[in-house]
């Protein structure tokens, strides 16, 4: 399988709360991160989670981790039509940082 | 000026052009980096520079040869490219190669891409 691995595809309505998921393979990774890409643009760090840490709030955000289970989740509260986007989970391994596919979330009206 | 600038955005090409992909920032950083990106897969690292030094070849076709001038600026040169190598290619930069500690929390600040079609 895949370094980080994530869904493909969420879809959400407006209002309501997005989550989502990822999983990766590397037990010493320090950090955690979570990037999104809007459309016609390139990535741009949302947020991220130090690996000592198993919850990180900020502002509508809020990561989860379980580095037992190597388990990543971002949860957008309140989902507008602005957080339509991709979303990639990477994880630092070995000084490099390893992407997922990246998640595209649509938020209908 | 933004951080991390791409041309072209857009870029056609027959399988027998020579084409080359700019990328320059202006954030100061020490370390630059050629991803690829094709829907429904991982973000695929390309090729790492360090100081204008090459530190990490992906095992990538010899159809694309990076270069590295300085700090500031990355190339990436394109030669009898296959139609599978359309994608969109991101150029990034970082403060340093992998984790420094302290303030560094390893972020890579990426340019919008430049989205490559081969015919």
């Amino acid at each position: 399988g895949e370094d980080v691995e994530q869904s493909l595809f969420l879809s959400v309505r407006e209002g309501d709360s997005s989550v989502i998921n990822c999983t990766y393979t590397d037990s010493s990774s320090t950090y955690l991160y979570w990037y999104k890409q809007e459309p016609g643009a390139g990535l741009q760090l949302l947020t991220y989670i130090f690996s000592n840490m198993d919850m990180k709030q900020d502002q509508r955000l809020t990561v989860l981790l379980n580095k037992k289970d190597k388990h990543l989740s971002l949860r957008i509260a309140d989902t507008q039509t602005g957080d339509s986007a991709i979303y990639f989970c990477a994880a630092d391994s070995w000084g490099k940082l390893q992407f997922g596919a990246g998640t595209q979330v649509v938020v209908t009206p | 000026e933004t951080g991390v600038t791409q041309t072209p955005r857009h870029l056609v090409m027959g399988m027998t052009n020579k084409k080359s992909l700019k990328c320059e920032q202006h954030l100061g950083h020490n370390a630059m980096y050629w991803y690829k990106q094709s829907a429904k897969k991982p973000l695929e690292l390309m090729f790492v520079y360090n100081f204008k030094e090459q530190t990490e070849n992906n095992s990538v076709p010899s159809r694309f040869s990076p270069e590295c001038p300085n700090s500031s600026h990355l190339f990436l040169h394109l030669h009898t490219l296959q139609p599978e190598d359309s994608a969109l290619y991101l150029c990034a930069s970082s403060q340093t190669l992998g984790l420094a500690g302290g303030q560094d929390t390893g972020e890579l600040f990426f340019g919008e891409g430049s989205r490559l079609t081969v015919l």
